[in-house]
């Protein structure tokens, strides 16, 4: 089935320790999003790539970064993990933007930090 | 900017109806979404409404919009054990790529 996988599902790194969480698809979309969700709280948009065009929230941190080397492929880079970044991190798809698609998740990576 | 507002829980018996209510500030939202999340997992787009909608129905699910009152709501026919999940309200007034503002989610809780 096509789909939007999140590797691994859980992740533990150590303060300061850089990680990166990795996203894949299988629908061809264009748009891939990385979501931030701390714990019982709403999803808070990180970043986006419309194809190869990066797209930073103005108030995400400048220790979240990303990469997305091809179509498929989307990897969120935390330079040096701080406690606060202890989340669920959600990748999310689109077809593409302007008509209000839909956007499709994986299952997220839970991010502990030691 | 955008601002979504939901109730953090509902419980309802099952069997019942839940309904579960959102409202929205930004009156140029033109595509509202719901979301469930099971314990653990991602988000399962459940449905979505656009603007120039009333009303949409899909199964068990029914999305009522009034845009007058900013107003959304989703209703669950004939509520199950599986249903049990938190559900989140979306919104976003461009294309996908604009990003959506989520509320904080309703924990839908079942009853025996």
């Amino acid at each position: 089935d096509a789909m939007v996988i999140q590797n691994p599902r859980y992740q533990v790194t150590q303060f300061g320790k850089p990680v990166t969480l990795s996203c894949s698809q299988t629908l061809n979309h264009n748009v891939m999003y990385w979501y931030q969700q701390k714990s019982s709280q709403a999803p808070k948009l990180l970043f986006h790539y419309y194809d190869k065009d990066f797209n930073n929230e103005a108030d995400t941190p400048d220790n979240f970064q990303s990469r997305r080397p091809n179509t498929s492929f989307c990897f969120l880079d935390i330079r040096s993990p701080g406690l606060g970044d202890a989340a669920m991190y959600l990748c999310a798809t689109s077809r593409d933007i302007g008509v209000g698609q839909p956007q499709h998740f994986g299952d997220g990576t839970r991010l502990s930090i030691l | 900017g955008e601002d979504v507002e939901q109730s953090l829980f509902l419980s309802v018996r099952e069997g019942d109806s839940s309904v579960i209510n959102c409202t929205y500030t930004d009156s140029s939202s033109t595509y509202l979404y719901w979301y469930k999340q099971e314990p653990g997992a991602g988000l399962q787009l459940l449905t979505y409404i656009f603007s120039n909608m009333d009303m949409k129905q899909d199964q068990r699910l029914t999305v009522l919009l009034n845009k007058k009152d900013k107003h959304l709501s989703l209703r669950i026919a004939d509520t199950q054990t599986g249903d049990s999940a938190i559900y989140f309200c979306a919104a976003t007034s461009g294309g996908g790529a604009d990003g959506l503002t989520f509320g904080k989610g309703t924990h839908l809780i079942i009853q025996p």
